[in-house]
């Protein structure tokens, strides 16, 4: 059990570039969520997969945002047209059986949008 | 909407001392609570989850309580040590109604312990 990774950990981009992120689960997690977290604020809600099933997105989900778990494994975030208000730390989370299971973070992908 | 919030925003303690930070929720149909420690600059790492039929969770010198009832929950932690200096936050745990157990966290308590 390696935990939850995310790549790359850290990642500049100018205003108006695309970016994509991704992150692979705990090995035979089924469920996979994204949050977002901005500076001094706790992380809130982006998305939510049920193995490869994208079954909740949050306001917070332009439609610049999208979000993929093709086989249920790992899963990506893509941001179109990246603003400067997009600057935050991207976190995923996963867990397994219950619904209400504990939740298990990797380190994140620090944006920064210039 | 589900509120969390974590109070003191902010504590400074000195090394060996007993610290409890307190989190309150608004909405008390919840199914977990559970806290966590962020490192600047990190992610979150798990430090206790607590279900909602229970009262209670120790893990080591941290222990968590649940009162849901009154919205409240609150982490203990005996004999600090300046490695405990981090980001704590206290997160719910409900289900959306659209399939997700999505967590609402709160801003979290800083914390400094000061050798």
């Amino acid at each position: 059990d390696t935990g939850v990774s995310q790549n790359p950990r850290h990642k500049i981009t100018k205003r108006g570039q695309n970016v994509t992120f991704r992150c692979d689960p705990i090995s035979e997690h089924n469920r996979l969520y994204w949050y977002r977290q901005t500076l001094g604020q706790g992380p809130e809600f982006l998305t939510y997969f049920q193995n490869e099933a994208q079954l909740e997105k949050s306001r917070l989900l332009s439609d610049r945002f999208s979000a993929e778990r093709p086989k249920g494994s790992f899963s990506t975030l893509e941001i179109q047209r990246t603003e400067q208000g997009d600057s935050a730390m991207y976190l995923c989370a996963s867990s397994k059986g219950q619904g209400e299971s504990e939740q298990y973070f990797g380190p994140g992908t620090r944006l920064t949008v210039t | 909407k589900q509120e969390v919030t974590q109070i003191p925003a902010a504590l400074s303690v000195p090394e060996g001392e007993n610290l409890v930070l307190n989190c309150s929720f608004t909405d008390s149909a919840i199914y977990n609570l559970q806290w966590f420690r962020q490192d600047p600059g990190k992610g979150l790492t798990s430090l206790l989850l607590i279900q909602s039929s229970q009262r209670e969770q120790t893990s080591g010198r941290l222990n968590a309580s649940l009162d849901k009832s009154s919205g409240r929950s609150t982490l203990y932690i005996a004999a600090s040590q300046p490695g405990d200096s981090a980001t704590y936050l206290c997160a719910v745990i409900k289900n959306s109604g659209a399939g997700s157990y999505q967590l609402t966290f709160g801003k979290g308590t800083k914390l400094s312990v000061i050798p």
